[in-house]
């Protein structure tokens, strides 16, 4: 089983749509969780750390269920720009233990 | 913000060459930065991390005399691929972490440089 697994996708939503994209996690004793973004060719950019109590950034929002070892990120009225790949990015703690998940392509046309 | 700069951003090779790789962090210093390797709709694989004024520590499965690491400076980590074949084509991404006074931190990603080896 992988680390980190993520649903690859694509996912094809037209612009105003809202997505969810889940990961899920082996390692209960992970302690840091994040959401990262990368568009094709790129560096990978965060879009945002997710904690226990979830959290909010404009249309972005991070939830973390322990219990179940999953994290989810909700995208709500998806813009063109969105286009992209998002990374779960699971941490036990320093950043030399982060492991990245393969990625769900997210593709929102007009 | 914090930048990350990293050098080149595309490399092409013949086999047997070695090549290098620069990491840059422009406005802040660095004592730790990680080197990844990624493959085409695949993870960010951590190969090293990268410690300023010492050794490197390799992810399990990484060989050390062909990925050589180094951090001279505060501000600059090397890595070089030495004697390069075809399966060492791939996407290079070099992190730096970043350190608040809260103690709380964030990560820098380079630009990443696209390796082909002929």
């Amino acid at each position: 089983r992988k680390e980190v697994e993520q649903d690859p996708g694509p996912f094809n939503v037209p612009e105003g749509a809202t997505v969810a994209f889940n990961c899920t996690y082996s390692n209960s004793a992970s302690q840091s969780f994040f959401w990262y973004r990368q568009d094709c060719r790129k560096e990978p950019k965060l879009l945002m750390s997710v904690y226990s109590s979830g959290n909010e950034d404009g249309r972005f929002t991070a939830q973390l269920n322990r219990a179940s070892q999953y994290i989810s990120l909700l995208i709500r009225d998806s813009k063109l720009s969105d286009s992209a790949t998002y990374l779960c990015v699971v941490g036990g703690g320093g950043y030399n233990k982060l492991i990245f998940g393969a990625g769900t392509r997210l593709a929102v046309h007009p | 913000g914090a930048v990350v700069s990293q050098h080149p951003s595309r490399v092409i090779c013949k086999s047997g060459t070695s090549v290098k790789i620069e990491c840059r962090s422009l406005d802040f210093q660095a004592t730790t930065m990680f080197w990844y390797r990624q493959f085409p709709k695949k993870s960010l694989m951590l190969m090293a991390t990268s410690n300023e004024g010492s050794k490197a520590t390799y992810e399990q499965g990484v060989e050390k005399d062909k990925f050589l690491i180094n951090h001279a400076s505060l501000t600059l980590s090397t890595l070089t691929v030495t004697s390069a074949h075809p399966e060492d084509s791939s996407f290079y991404i070099c992190s730096a972490q970043t350190w608040d006074r809260d103690g709380t931190g964030e990560l820098f990603f380079g630009e990443g440089s696209r390796l082909t080896v002929l």
